[in-house]
């Protein structure tokens, strides 16, 4: 069974530039986080959506950062205009489980503004 | 707000010796995840704790959950090299929350 599939796995960028990234969840999981690691720490949670709909966007930066999954399977996640404070990790992840429950990581897009 | 806290922060292991990773989180909640990061990869789910008293073991990994004391434990027999990476635990509240993580190197 194929896993969590994100890309680009490394951007880098200059600030005020926009930049987005991808993720295809495993097949047949209708909910699909988006999380923000920073170095030495755990995930943050962004964005959650339980098949189209965002569900919990309370942490998502909205001025920023906007997200979308419009067929419900998978997700873009955007930034525009890019922060230096913006560099980190963004981890896709999938369950199939509407209550939060195991999740499964994609490898994450690391991002470097500069 | 859930807040959920990891000690220690770093553990630097001997091999062939036992240890104990704790994790306490602030508000109840009777479901409790960890998860095994290695350097530059993505998180991989180690053990799912779903009730007071779950006890999960695999390997050299033990995990437990106390609900009753907010606290959950992963306990490491006889450490080995590939055990080194990053661990997390993970609490259900409204959402999944993450502690910080534990550095974990083992040396020879």
């Amino acid at each position: 069974e194929a896993g969590v599939v994100q890309s680009p796995r490394y951007k880098i960028i200059e600030k005020k530039q926009p930049v987005a990234f991808w993720c295809n969840p495993i097949s047949g999981h209708n909910t699909l986080y988006w999380y923000l690691q920073n170095l030495g720490q755990g995930p943050e949670l962004l964005i959650r959506y339980e098949n189209e709909e965002a569900v919990d966007d309370s942490q998502l930066p909205k001025d920023r950062f906007s997200a979308e999954r419009l067929k419900g399977v998978d997700s873009t996640l955007k930034i525009q205009p890019a922060e230096l404070g913006d560099s980190a990790v963004y981890l896709c992840a999938s369950s199939p489980h509407r209550d939060p429950g195991e999740l499964f990581f994609g490898e994450g897009s690391r991002l470097t503004v500069l | 707000e859930l807040k959920v806290e990891q000690n220690p922060l770093f553990l630097s292991m001997q091999e062939g010796k036992n240890y104990t990773i704790y994790c306490n989180y602030s508000t109840t909640s009777d479901r409790l995840y960890w998860y095994r990061q290695d350097p530059g990869k993505s998180l991989e789910s180690l053990f799912v704790l779903l009730s007071n008293g779950a006890v999960k073991q695999e390997g050299r990994l033990m995990a437990s959950l106390d609900t009753k004391a907010r606290l959950s434990t992963l306990h490491i027999t006889a450490a080995v090299h590939d055990l080194s990476a990053t661990y997390f635990c993970a609490v259900d509240g409204d959402k999944l929350v993450f502690g910080a993580g534990t550095i974990l190197r083992v040396k020879s």
